[in-house]
């Protein structure tokens, strides 16, 4: 994908608002796909994943939700709280497993004020 | 348990150097992963091992890039005639690759911050 460099999107929230991180992803050969949050000087953490034999699936405060038709992920959080707060991105994959090639986004800096 | 660690946690060197970087994976993960991050990036895929093998090396940028995973536990990339373009986050995951399914996701360590002047 395209390299925006320092320049990522960036979605602003009140503690207790709902937050929606949206991503576009490239290859229409992806099924699988996974959300992982980023604090700074730690590596990616898993939050959820969705095969792209569903449109909709549903963890603890979090939502993802597919679009197939326009290559479409959505990560929606509720009752958002300051620990939240870090880069969120989200991976696609060829082949419907866990295991192998992730293809990351670029990447949205979510910011959580109490 | 413990989770993936990976040392050193910075590493600082000058153009042309050799560089070794460690990932220790989750006990009993079959598969390993490096990845490269640069600032303000997601990931960028470099290798993939399942067992002692490399499964996909796809992502390795040129032939200065190697890794070896003798054991089938800890694995070790290996930089030679580093380059400033060269620094980035070195990030290992690992993964257990049993069915495919739940629990299967890939963990990442906290990565290797690599300088090279």
């Amino acid at each position: 994908g395209e390299s925006v460099g320092l320049h990522l999107p960036t979605l602003s929230v009140q503690e207790g608002d709902n937050s929606i991180i949206n991503c576009a992803y490239s290859n229409s050969a992806s099924d699988y796909f996974i959300w992982y949050k980023q604090e700074s000087g730690k590596g990616p953490q898993f939050i959820i994943d969705i095969r792209s034999n569903m449109d909709k699936r549903q963890g603890q405060r979090v939502t993802v939700l597919l679009n197939k038709t326009v290559k479409h992920l959505s990560l929606q959080i509720a009752a958002t709280q300051p620990g939240d707060s870090a880069v969120y991105f989200c991976a696609e994959k060829v082949g419907g497993t866990s295991y192998g090639k992730l293809t990351f986004g670029q990447g949205t800096i979510l910011t959580v004020h109490p | 348990g413990a989770g993936v660690s990976q040392t050193p946690s910075n590493k600082v060197t000058e153009k042309g150097k050799y560089v070794e970087l460690r990932c220790d994976p989750i006990s009993g993960h079959t598969a390993l992963y490096w990845y490269r991050q640069s600032l303000g990036q997601g990931p960028e895929f470099l290798i993939y091992f399942q067992g002692t093998g490399a499964a996909d090396d796809s992502g390795l940028p040129n032939d200065r890039f190697f890794a070896v995973r003798p054991e089938g536990s800890v694995s070790t990339l290996k930089i030679q005639r580093t380059e400033r373009g060269d620094s980035a986050v070195y990030l290992c995951a690992s993964s257990s690759q049993t069915s495919g399914g739940a629990g299967d996701e890939q963990f990442f360590g906290p990565g290797t911050r690599l300088t090279v002047l």
